[in-house]
């Protein structure tokens, strides 16, 4: 059965450092979609990034990075030079091919000034 | 504008009685889900569709109950028989099931 561990219930930091969110998850599937979304005060889940199993390399969009690595099955997200803005429960997914989406009990990041 | 409308945003049901929560969608999306999100808990998936006139129960669907008429629209009906609805309830699409979803904004759920 699929499953998502987000051990990290809160962090906290200062502006400008960097933090990285962590994503364990378990499949018996070899094609399966892994995601991130950010949840605001809003209460709105924003979709971030989607990876296959089939591409493991890392991505950077601005200051947001995510490190995939099946030997460990675990797809990380990396925040760099961190702002107040970021403050947000993050939320690490998966789906084992057409199948629906599981959620991680996510992490509550706050930033502050 | 393409997205996800659910309504209302906030709702108040007396116990007992039976509430629906609105979802609809102009994204042309195939796949639909509801989630409950309690307090400092994730998500947990109540209901999903994959196509209309078809629907799956997800892991916590006691007490619940969905219709997909419609591509547009998948309402949820939370019933007399869930025993803790005070809840945020969540409504995504996806082009088809297993992709990225797209989230509305929520409706508040609070038993009176």
């Amino acid at each position: 059965a699929q499953k998502v561990t987000q051990a990290q219930t809160e962090i906290s930091v200062v502006e400008k450092e960097d933090v990285t969110l962590d994503c364990v998850y378990e499949t018996r599937d070899t094609t399966y979609y892994l995601f991130w979304y950010k949840q605001p005060p809003s209460g709105e889940l924003v979709f971030l990034i989607r990876r296959n199993s089939f591409d493991e390399q890392n991505e950077i969009s601005g200051r947001y990075s995510w490190n995939f690595q099946k030997s460990t099955s675990s797809f990380n997200f990396t925040i760099t030079a961190s702002q107040v803005v970021d403050s947000a429960v993050y939320f690490c997914a998966l789906s084992e091919n057409t199948d629906k989406l599981i959620f991680g009990t996510g992490t509550r990041l706050q930033v502050f000034p | 504008d393409g997205g996800i409308t659910q309504s209302p945003k906030y709702l108040f049901r007396k116990e007992g009685q039976n509430v629906t929560l609105s979802c609809e969608q102009n994204l042309n999306h195939d796949a639909m889900y509801w989630y409950r999100q309690d307090p400092g808990q994730g998500l947990r998936l109540i209901y999903y569709s994959q196509i209309v006139n078809d629907f799956q129960k997800g892991d916590i669907a006691e007490g619940y109950s969905v219709s997909r008429e419609k591509k547009e629209s998948f309402p949820l009906t939370v019933t007399s028989a869930q025993k803790n609805p005070t809840a945020f309830y969540l409504c995504a699409s996806s082009i088809f099931l297993g992709r990225e979803a797209f989230f509305g904004q929520g409706t508040r759920l609070t038993v009176v």
